[in-house]
């Protein structure tokens, strides 16, 4: 089955320091993975994605992912976390050819002063 | 401003009263789509729609039903909800562009407690 794999619920990090939310996925074909943060009691909002090219994408707000093809993974970095990005972080997959979009459980990051 | 609109925001309701919450993008995208998102579960799919009349089931597509008439708007249906169905429902809308570049806009989220 097709799924997507945040494997850590909760991620704390000091402020200034560098953060990692960690996606890894599963899915036929080569994907389009994409990053959403929701912040409280909001929707989400889209960050970055990945189609094709660099392995490196950069989006808003500072952030980059890395594409891993071998390791199928997507994760999400920051080299300097800041309070305001705490939020709900989730990975989200559309395999090549299908229009389903799979959404992985969500991290939640806590930035801390 | 460039935006998808979900009514109501909050809604009680009980066991066996059809509603529907209604969804409207102003953005002319192609692609919409519900999902509902379930605290340790995230977020899942109910339904999605390429274009008008076009629609097709997500993963968690039981008990629910859409409609799209027009390319503004997608309904999300409950015809006879049921207290599993209590959660926080988001749409979101996206262009269908080539290289399928569908990153996705979403409403503010309808908040559905079933009794």
């Amino acid at each position: 089955a097709q799924s997507v794999a945040q494997p850590e619920d909760q991620v704390n990090v000091a402020e200034g320091n560098p953060l990692t939310v960690k996606c890894t996925y599963s899915v036929s074909g080569n994907p389009y993975l994409f990053w959403y943060v929701q912040y409280p009691n909001r929707g989400l909002q889209f960050l970055l994605k990945y189609i094709t090219g660099d392995n490196l994408v950069k989006g808003s707000y500072g952030f980059e992912a890395e594409f891993n093809k071998s390791q199928t993974s997507f994760h999400l970095k920051k080299p300097s976390a800041l309070v305001s990005d705490s939020a709900l972080y989730f990975c989200a997959v559309r395999p090549h050819r299908d229009d389903k979009i799979i959404f992985g459980k969500g991290t939640r990051l806590h930035i801390l002063p | 401003e460039a935006q998808v609109t979900q009514n109501p925001r909050y809604l009680i309701t009980v066991t066996g009263k059809k509603l529907t919450v209604t969804c409207s993008q102003n953005m002319n995208h192609e692609y919409m789509s519900w999902y509902r998102q379930d605290p340790g579960l995230g977020l899942r799919q109910i339904y999605y729609s390429m274009n008008v009349e076009v629609t097709d089931k997500g993963d968690v597509p039981e008990g629910y039903k859409v409609s799209r008439k027009e390319k503004r708007n997608f309904p999300l249906i409950l015809e006879s909800p049921s207290p599993n169905q209590t959660s926080l429902y988001f749409c979101a809308s996206s262009p269908r562009l080539a290289g399928g570049t569908y990153e996705q806009y979403f409403g503010p989220g309808t908040r559905l407690t079933v009794t």
